[in-house]
């Protein structure tokens, strides 16, 4: 399987604080992206970043990718309670006829405390 | 704009029933897919369609039955309701057919448990 692996499995910081998660991924991607979700909610597209890209932010969202470690990760500066969410990196993979579908990660629960 | 709206948001069902979740877009998009979350878990896609007529399947396929007729529906059917179909579901859409997956916008999801 594609699936990207995520780490932690879980993160408690305080508000005001940088929250980090990783993702691993074990072939080769056309992009990579992230996304939110908050509790019993549908997820919620963060940033894609695209395989010939290093870094790319949007607002107080920074994410990185080495596709020669096969890895990404998305920083989350500032934090605020309102953070307080899953969030899921996702990969490309090749389908049926050259198709691509999206294949998920486990995720990281991140909870900001006030 | 309503986006991705899946129906019905909650089931419950008998083991051996089926049943379809109803899964519609009115952004034009080509690509359309199904996700299944179980609890504390990522999510696993079922089945997925670049375009009207075209399925494939994904990670855990069996059990389910999908078609594309339209551009704007992606209709998600159970066969055989077994308790390890007890999950939230996800309908999900985005623009691009086969070049690539680009954005996906998501649906409130259906939670359905299985007696």
């Amino acid at each position: 399987s594609q699936q990207g692996e995520e780490d932690p499995q879980a993160l408690s910081i305080q508000e005001g604080e940088n929250a980090t998660m990783n993702c691993s991924y074990k072939t080769s991607i056309n992009n990579l992206q992230w996304y939110r979700q908050n509790s019993g909610r549908g997820l919620v597209h963060l940033i894609l970043i695209r395989s010939n890209e290093r870094e790319k932010h949007s607002g107080r969202l920074r994410v990185t990718l080495d596709t020669s470690k096969k890895s990404s990760s998305l920083l989350i500066t500032a934090s605020r309670a309102a953070d307080t969410a899953s969030y899921f990196c996702a990969t490309d993979a090749i389908g049926k006829d050259s198709s691509y579908k999206l294949i998920f990660g486990s995720g990281t629960r991140l909870l900001v405390r006030p | 704009n309503a986006g991705v709206t899946q129906t019905p948001k909650f089931q419950v069902l008998k083991t051996g029933q089926s049943m379809t979740l109803q899964c519609a877009q009115d952004m034009n998009h080509e690509y359309m897919s199904w996700y299944r979350q179980d609890p504390g878990m990522g999510l696993r896609l079922i089945h997925y369609s670049v375009g009207a007529g075209i399925t494939d399947q994904g990670e855990v396929p069996n059990g389910y039955n999908v078609s594309r007729s339209t551009t704007e529906d992606f209709p998600l059917r159970l066969l055989s309701a077994a308790p390890s179909q007890t999950s939230v579901y996800f309908c999900a859409s985005s623009l691009p057919g086969t070049s690539n997956t680009g954005e996906l916008f998501f649906g409130e999801g259906s939670r359905l448990t299985v007696l």
